[in-house]
């Protein structure tokens, strides 16, 4: 069956830019989750959708990131004025379960910002 | 102390050999508990989840161990296609928290 999708694959944005970063997550997952992996760094957690409830937004490094998933199925991360410091991989995760079960990850986009 | 904590490695062994990586994980709450592969620019791939004391999935062995608060996996009869980074990860309430990953590299 289909997977976590993501789009764009990549994204080339130069400083100050707007980027937005889609996920279409296994179809009726109910819980999505985003993560930002630096390059020989695990994933690190940004933030955790229960359907279309943001549950869990800690991880999120500024108020430039902004999630949402308005009908608790594709998601989208927005980031504003974008800064080099931001070039990483963006990871997409769907899982099943509420919590405790097993995430399925995207292809990703790696967002590289000049 | 980070969350979860890997030796980064690089491990290097020769094909048909046995392979252990551990992690160590510092939310004694944590209930689930989870191994990934993950190749060079690609995505991490589930490989094992580890929900009681341990669990063996063919060459595969991950073991849970609650008193010292740690996970093992165990690789035996190594291959080619095992190279890559293995990435321990467990639920932090809401979220999953991964560690660095250890990078294993199986020579012929």
């Amino acid at each position: 069956g289909a997977g976590v999708s993501q789009s764009p694959r990549y994204k080339v944005a130069k400083r100050g830019q707007d980027v937005a970063l889609r996920c279409d997550p296994i179809s009726g997952h109910v819980s999505l989750f985003w993560y930002q992996q630096a390059l020989g760094q695990g994933p690190e957690f940004l933030t955790y959708f229960q359907n279309e409830a943001q549950l869990d937004k800690s991880g999120l490094p500024s108020d430039r990131f902004f999630a949402e998933r308005p009908e608790g199925s594709v998601s989208t991360l927005k980031i504003q004025r974008t800064q080099q410091e931001d070039s990483a991989v963006y990871l997409c995760a769907s899982s099943s379960g509420t919590m405790g079960y097993e995430q399925y990850f995207g292809p990703g986009t790696r967002l590289t910002v000049t | 102390r980070k969350e979860v904590e890997q030796d980064p490695g690089p491990f290097n062994v020769p094909e048909g050999a046995t392979v252990a990586f551990n992690c160590t994980y510092s939310n004694s709450a944590s209930q689930s508990f989870f191994w990934y592969r993950q190749d060079c620019r690609k995505e991490p791939k589930l490989l094992m989840s580890v929900y009681s004391s341990g669990n063996e999935d063919g060459r595969f062995t991950a073991q849970l161990n609650r008193a010292s608060q740690y996970i093992s996996l165990l690789i035996r009869d190594s291959k080619l296609s095992d190279s890559a980074t293995y990435l321990c990860a467990h639920y932090n309430n809401n979220d999953m928290r991964f560690g660095a990953g250890t990078r294993l590299t199986v020579k012929p």
